[in-house]
Protein backbone atom coordinates (compact mmCIF):
# COMPACT_ATOMS: atom_id res chain seq x y z
CA UNK A 1 0.00 0.00 0.00
CA UNK A 2 1.09 3.80 -0.76
CA UNK A 3 2.53 5.66 2.21
CA UNK A 4 3.17 9.44 2.41
CA UNK A 5 5.12 10.96 4.56
CA UNK A 6 5.82 14.62 5.82
CA UNK A 7 8.36 16.53 8.24
CA UNK A 8 8.74 17.91 10.21
CA UNK A 9 5.50 17.98 11.38
CA UNK A 10 5.75 21.49 13.35
CA UNK A 11 8.29 24.01 12.90
CA UNK A 12 8.25 27.74 14.34
CA UNK A 13 11.20 29.81 12.29
CA UNK A 14 12.18 33.46 12.32
CA UNK A 15 11.24 35.87 9.91
CA UNK A 16 13.95 35.96 7.27
CA UNK A 17 15.71 32.46 7.89
CA UNK A 18 15.37 29.48 5.33
CA UNK A 19 12.65 27.03 5.00
CA UNK A 20 12.77 23.46 4.08
CA UNK A 21 9.90 20.77 4.55
CA UNK A 22 10.13 17.47 2.92
CA UNK A 23 7.46 14.84 1.41
CA UNK A 24 8.04 11.50 0.63
CA UNK A 25 6.19 8.48 -1.03
CA UNK A 26 6.14 5.25 -0.53
CA UNK A 27 4.55 2.16 -2.42
CA UNK A 28 3.72 3.74 -6.20
CA UNK A 29 6.24 4.95 -8.86
CA UNK A 30 5.96 8.08 -10.60
CA UNK A 31 3.47 9.80 -8.81
CA UNK A 32 2.10 13.36 -9.63
CA UNK A 33 2.79 15.23 -6.26
CA UNK A 34 1.22 18.31 -4.88
CA UNK A 35 2.31 21.13 -2.18
CA UNK A 36 -1.11 22.96 -0.49
CA UNK A 37 -0.97 25.49 1.91
CA UNK A 38 -4.29 26.27 3.89
CA UNK A 39 -5.11 28.65 6.14
CA UNK A 40 -6.88 28.23 9.07
CA UNK A 41 -8.47 25.12 8.94
CA UNK A 42 -9.97 26.23 5.69
CA UNK A 43 -9.85 25.51 2.04
CA UNK A 44 -6.52 24.45 0.24
CA UNK A 45 -4.60 26.89 -2.23
CA UNK A 46 -2.38 24.81 -4.32
CA UNK A 47 1.19 26.31 -4.28
CA UNK A 48 3.72 23.58 -6.73
CA UNK A 49 2.80 20.58 -8.64
CA UNK A 50 5.46 17.88 -10.53
CA UNK A 51 4.50 15.12 -13.05
CA UNK A 52 7.96 14.06 -12.68
CA UNK A 53 12.11 14.72 -11.93
CA UNK A 54 12.85 18.02 -11.89
CA UNK A 55 9.04 18.74 -14.12
CA UNK A 56 7.78 21.78 -11.48
CA UNK A 57 5.10 23.86 -12.24
CA UNK A 58 3.87 26.78 -10.11
CA UNK A 59 0.30 27.78 -9.16
CA UNK A 60 1.08 31.28 -7.70
CA UNK A 61 3.70 33.86 -7.33
CA UNK A 62 5.15 33.73 -3.86
CA UNK A 63 8.00 33.65 -1.81
CA UNK A 64 8.70 29.61 -2.27
CA UNK A 65 9.63 27.23 -4.15
CA UNK A 66 10.11 23.57 -5.01
CA UNK A 67 12.33 20.77 -6.24
CA UNK A 68 11.71 16.83 -7.06
CA UNK A 69 15.24 15.81 -6.54
CA UNK A 70 13.92 12.25 -6.75
CA UNK A 71 10.39 10.71 -8.01
CA UNK A 72 9.17 9.90 -4.63
CA UNK A 73 10.21 13.38 -2.65
CA UNK A 74 9.17 16.55 -2.96
CA UNK A 75 10.60 19.60 -1.17
CA UNK A 76 9.48 22.68 -0.74
CA UNK A 77 12.02 25.63 -0.03
CA UNK A 78 12.40 29.18 0.83
CA UNK A 79 15.65 31.63 1.00
CA UNK A 80 13.80 34.01 3.23
CA UNK A 81 10.83 33.47 4.89
CA UNK A 82 7.90 36.43 5.22
CA UNK A 83 5.34 36.39 8.57
CA UNK A 84 2.63 35.84 5.74
CA UNK A 85 4.61 32.00 4.90
CA UNK A 86 2.73 30.56 8.05
CA UNK A 87 0.74 28.53 7.69
CA UNK A 88 -0.23 24.51 7.60
CA UNK A 89 1.27 23.01 4.27
CA UNK A 90 0.40 19.59 2.61
CA UNK A 91 1.64 17.48 0.54
CA UNK A 92 0.14 15.07 -1.56
CA UNK A 93 -0.04 12.12 -4.12
CA UNK A 94 -2.33 10.80 -6.96
CA UNK A 95 -1.27 8.37 -9.80
CA UNK A 96 0.85 8.38 -12.19
CA UNK A 97 -0.16 10.14 -15.99
CA UNK A 98 -3.29 12.15 -14.25
CA UNK A 99 -3.68 15.19 -13.43
CA UNK A 100 -6.82 14.92 -11.71
CA UNK A 101 -9.06 12.48 -9.93
CA UNK A 102 -8.04 11.66 -6.54
CA UNK A 103 -5.13 12.74 -4.22
CA UNK A 104 -4.01 11.18 -1.31
CA UNK A 105 -2.47 13.66 1.40
CA UNK A 106 0.09 13.71 4.18
CA UNK A 107 -0.07 14.59 7.86
CA UNK A 108 0.97 17.90 7.14
CA UNK A 109 3.49 20.40 8.21
CA UNK A 110 1.98 23.53 10.98
CA UNK A 111 4.62 26.31 9.69
CA UNK A 112 4.50 29.55 12.25
CA UNK A 113 6.71 32.63 11.30
CA UNK A 114 7.51 34.73 13.71
CA UNK B 1 -11.27 30.89 -12.84
CA UNK B 2 -13.47 27.67 -11.59
CA UNK B 3 -15.12 27.80 -8.14
CA UNK B 4 -16.44 25.81 -5.92
CA UNK B 5 -18.58 27.36 -3.06
CA UNK B 6 -19.63 25.32 -0.20
CA UNK B 7 -22.57 25.96 2.14
CA UNK B 8 -23.04 26.38 4.91
CA UNK B 9 -18.90 27.54 6.28
CA UNK B 10 -20.05 26.39 9.65
CA UNK B 11 -22.16 23.95 11.06
CA UNK B 12 -23.11 23.47 15.03
CA UNK B 13 -25.20 20.35 15.56
CA UNK B 14 -26.75 18.13 18.52
CA UNK B 15 -25.94 14.62 18.13
CA UNK B 16 -28.70 12.38 15.96
CA UNK B 17 -29.37 15.45 14.06
CA UNK B 18 -28.91 15.21 10.41
CA UNK B 19 -27.38 17.73 8.18
CA UNK B 20 -26.66 18.42 4.64
CA UNK B 21 -23.18 20.53 3.00
CA UNK B 22 -23.95 21.12 -0.25
CA UNK B 23 -20.91 22.06 -2.57
CA UNK B 24 -22.10 24.28 -6.26
CA UNK B 25 -20.21 25.88 -9.03
CA UNK B 26 -20.79 27.51 -12.04
CA UNK B 27 -18.41 24.74 -14.22
CA UNK B 28 -18.70 21.14 -14.90
CA UNK B 29 -16.37 18.57 -13.48
CA UNK B 30 -15.88 15.23 -14.28
CA UNK B 31 -15.75 14.02 -11.26
CA UNK B 32 -16.12 15.52 -7.43
CA UNK B 33 -14.69 14.45 -4.33
CA UNK B 34 -15.07 14.90 -0.57
CA UNK B 35 -12.80 14.76 2.11
CA UNK B 36 -12.68 14.83 5.66
CA UNK B 37 -9.86 16.58 8.03
CA UNK B 38 -9.66 16.56 11.46
CA UNK B 39 -7.57 19.36 13.03
CA UNK B 40 -3.67 18.95 12.42
CA UNK B 41 -4.11 16.30 10.21
CA UNK B 42 -4.35 15.96 6.16
CA UNK B 43 -7.72 15.46 4.77
CA UNK B 44 -8.95 12.06 3.88
CA UNK B 45 -11.11 10.57 0.90
CA UNK B 46 -14.85 9.94 1.99
CA UNK B 47 -15.81 9.36 -1.85
CA UNK B 48 -15.39 10.40 -5.48
CA UNK B 49 -18.38 10.69 -7.64
CA UNK B 50 -18.06 10.21 -11.10
CA UNK B 51 -21.33 10.40 -13.33
CA UNK B 52 -24.15 12.98 -13.35
CA UNK B 53 -27.02 11.44 -10.98
CA UNK B 54 -24.97 9.21 -9.12
CA UNK B 55 -25.92 8.54 -5.35
CA UNK B 56 -23.28 6.97 -3.07
CA UNK B 57 -23.67 5.80 0.40
CA UNK B 58 -20.80 5.26 3.31
CA UNK B 59 -22.72 3.79 6.29
CA UNK B 60 -24.47 7.16 7.38
CA UNK B 61 -22.90 9.41 4.87
CA UNK B 62 -24.92 10.09 1.27
CA UNK B 63 -23.40 11.85 -1.71
CA UNK B 64 -25.18 13.10 -4.27
CA UNK B 65 -23.20 14.27 -7.48
CA UNK B 66 -25.66 16.80 -9.63
CA UNK B 67 -27.42 15.62 -12.89
CA UNK B 68 -24.93 18.45 -14.64
CA UNK B 69 -22.25 17.92 -13.01
CA UNK B 70 -21.90 21.14 -11.29
CA UNK B 71 -22.77 20.52 -7.74
CA UNK B 72 -22.91 18.10 -5.49
CA UNK B 73 -24.25 17.65 -1.64
CA UNK B 74 -23.16 15.58 1.58
CA UNK B 75 -26.15 14.55 3.92
CA UNK B 76 -25.17 13.00 7.26
CA UNK B 77 -28.10 10.92 8.85
CA UNK B 78 -28.13 10.51 12.75
CA UNK B 79 -25.11 13.09 13.46
CA UNK B 80 -22.21 11.66 16.31
CA UNK B 81 -20.03 13.38 17.74
CA UNK B 82 -16.94 11.40 15.62
CA UNK B 83 -18.29 13.28 12.62
CA UNK B 84 -16.88 16.29 13.72
CA UNK B 85 -14.58 18.02 11.36
CA UNK B 86 -13.86 20.10 8.22
CA UNK B 87 -15.03 18.99 5.22
CA UNK B 88 -14.10 19.65 1.63
CA UNK B 89 -15.64 18.99 -1.94
CA UNK B 90 -12.80 19.21 -4.57
CA UNK B 91 -13.74 19.02 -8.14
CA UNK B 92 -11.57 17.64 -11.46
CA UNK B 93 -12.43 19.50 -14.44
CA UNK B 94 -11.22 17.27 -17.40
CA UNK B 95 -7.44 16.88 -17.06
CA UNK B 96 -7.03 19.84 -14.64
CA UNK B 97 -5.64 19.98 -11.36
CA UNK B 98 -8.39 19.81 -8.48
CA UNK B 99 -10.33 22.87 -7.11
CA UNK B 100 -11.15 22.82 -3.71
CA UNK B 101 -14.00 24.09 -1.51
CA UNK B 102 -13.43 26.57 1.10
CA UNK B 103 -14.86 23.78 3.50
CA UNK B 104 -17.47 23.15 6.12
CA UNK B 105 -16.60 23.02 9.30
CA UNK B 106 -18.93 20.46 11.48
CA UNK B 107 -19.25 20.56 15.38
CA UNK B 108 -21.31 18.01 16.41
CA UNK B 109 -22.09 17.53 20.44
CA UNK B 110 -22.73 15.03 22.49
Amino acid sequence: SQTIHQWPATLVQPVGSPLSLECTVEGTSNPNLYWYRQAAGRGLQLLFYSVGIGQISSEVPQNLSASRPQDRQFILSSKKLLLSDSGFYLCAWSPPRKLQETQYFGPGTRLLVL
Amino acid sequence: TQLLEQSPQFLSIQEGENLTVYCNSSSVFSSLQWYRQEPGEGPVLLVTVVTGGEVKKLKRLTFQFGDARKDSSLHITAAQPGDTGLYLCAGDSYGNKLVFGAGTILRVKS
